[in-house]
């Protein structure tokens, strides 16, 4: 079993919509949890983390962790084409943070 | 906004030779990382590094692999004898103390490519 895993997509949705992003782990140390942003040729950029269990609001995005499931989600509300990206979910013990395959998100005008 | 500076951006070797790729940290970080990532593949951990001396590595951070940090500015990773499996991207990243679980800054990254 993959310690991070997470659906590639692509996921194409229209302006506006709601996205939810999701990944589950199998590493019961994780203690952080991540999502990052990447466009494409350039470096992960941290969008929210969390640590453990809960929820975290910031503007238009949401972050969730259950850690009882092992599972973890992003919320993206009134999705816009400038979200249009490769969205990480990433986390971490200690200093090393390991990521999921990303999955790729279109919004299309 | 600080960032972390990476050079070059893209760098084309030929299999066997040795490739040192560079970056410049935020100022006033403290920990440093390696990832790489292989085209369509998912951002691996490479190497961490703190106080002047690697903290963590991973499987992949073989003898292949060394980091320095030659000066207050600069930290480099060697690829020596490079193989065609080592093209890929190579991110540089740096953190603070309260950071260095979850806040990594990432650069833009250098583009390996190994013929």
């Amino acid at each position: 079993q993959k310690e991070v895993e997470q659906d590639p997509g692509p996921l194409s949705v229209p302006e506006g919509a709601i996205v939810s992003l999701n990944c589950t782990y199998s590493n019961s140390a994780f203690q952080y949890f991540m999502w990052y942003r990447q466009y494409s040729r350039k470096g992960p950029e941290l969008l929210m983390y969390t640590y453990s269990s809960g929820n975290k609001e910031d503007g238009r995005f949401t972050a969730q962790v259950d850690k009882s499931s092992k599972y973890i989600s992003l919320f993206i509300r009134d999705s816009q084409p400038s979200d249009s990206a490769t969205y990480l979910c990433a986390m971490s013990a200690a200093q090393k943070v390991t990521f999921g395959t990303g999955t790729k998100l279109q919004v299309i005008p | 906004e600080p960032e972390v500076t990476q050079t070059p951006s893209h760098q084309v070797t030929q299999m066997g030779q040795e490739v040192i790729l560079r970056c410049v940290p935020i100022s006033n970080h403290l920990y440093f990382y390696w990832y790489r990532q292989i085209l369509g593949q998912k951002v691996e951990f490479l190497v961490s590094f703190y106080n002047n001396e690697i903290s963590e590595k991973s499987e992949i951070f073989d003898d292949q692999f060394s980091v320095e940090r030659p000066d207050g500015s600069n930290f480099t990773l060697k690829i020596r004898s490079t193989k065609l499996e080592d093209s890929a991207m190579y991110f540089c990243a740096s953190s603070d103390s309260f950071t260095a679980n979850y806040g990594y800054t990432f650069g833009s990254g250098t583009r390996l490519t190994v013929v």
